[in-house]
């Protein structure tokens, strides 16, 4: 079936350090891949999306580009804010009749002054 | 335009009483989800209804969860003789398409 690996959290960076989350994912047919973010007390929300390999999806400094080859979707920011912290999911849908996200487990971000 | 609303945002509730979960799609929203959200297994799928389609009711993890959709909008969530187990964060979604989902802000409940 079809699975999403991020890396495990927590993740502690300083303002303005570069950041990477890593996710790789497992999926039949042509999956499109997404990212969201839950702020502390918030609900989910889409941060970006791609829906094609090497697509590149961007929203808020950050960015993430869809390889087919190595099957990943790791999200990247060049100069992290304290406004960043929060829990980021990776997910896919598989598209082809099957519209469910399935999710990664989460890393926690938190960015300190 | 307003977004994915849920109610009640908290729920307590004691083991064996059933409980139902609302949510209010994002107008015009053909597409509505639900997942479960535990510490435990992190983010689950649970259900999907589309237009006047079936359900896909793939993710229910046992009889005693079901749903339904009345009028192609609101949706409620059925917990019947609720478990320590089901106590989650239950989240709701929707879409006008089949790609980016849009969540709402959760119903938190806890199975005493």
């Amino acid at each position: 079936g079809d699975s999403v690996t991020q890396m495990e959290g927590p993740v502690t960076l300083s303002e303005e350090a570069f950041l990477t989350i890593n996710c790789t994912y497992t999926a039949t047919g042509y999956p499109s891949l997404f990212w969201y973010v839950q702020y502390p007390g918030e609900g989910l929300q889409l941060l970006l999306k791609a829906t094609k390999a090497d697509d590149k999806g961007s929203n808020k400094g950050f960015e993430a580009t869809y390889r087919k080859e190595t099957t990943s979707f790791h999200l990247e920011k060049g100069s992290v804010q304290v406004s960043d912290s929060a829990v980021y999911f990776c997910a896919l849908t598989s598209g082809a009749g099957s519209y469910q996200l399935t999710f990664g487990k989460g890393t926690k971000l938190s960015v300190i002054p | 335009g307003a977004g994915v609303s849920q109610s009640p945002s908290n729920k307590v509730t004691e083991k064996g009483k059933d409980v139902e979960l609302r949510c209010d799609p994002i107008s015009g929203h053909t597409a509505l989800y639900w997942y479960r959200q535990s510490l435990g297994q992190g983010l689950e799928f649970l259900i999907y209804f589309q237009g006047n389609s079936a359900p896909d009711k793939s993710g229910l993890p046992s009889d005693r969860f079901s749903a339904e959709r009345t009028g192609g909008s609101v949706s409620t969530l059925t917990i019947q003789r609720t478990q320590q187990e089901d106590s989650a964060v239950y989240l709701c979604a929707s879409s006008s398409t089949t790609d980016t989902q849009y969540f709402g802000p959760g119903t938190r409940l806890t199975v005493l």
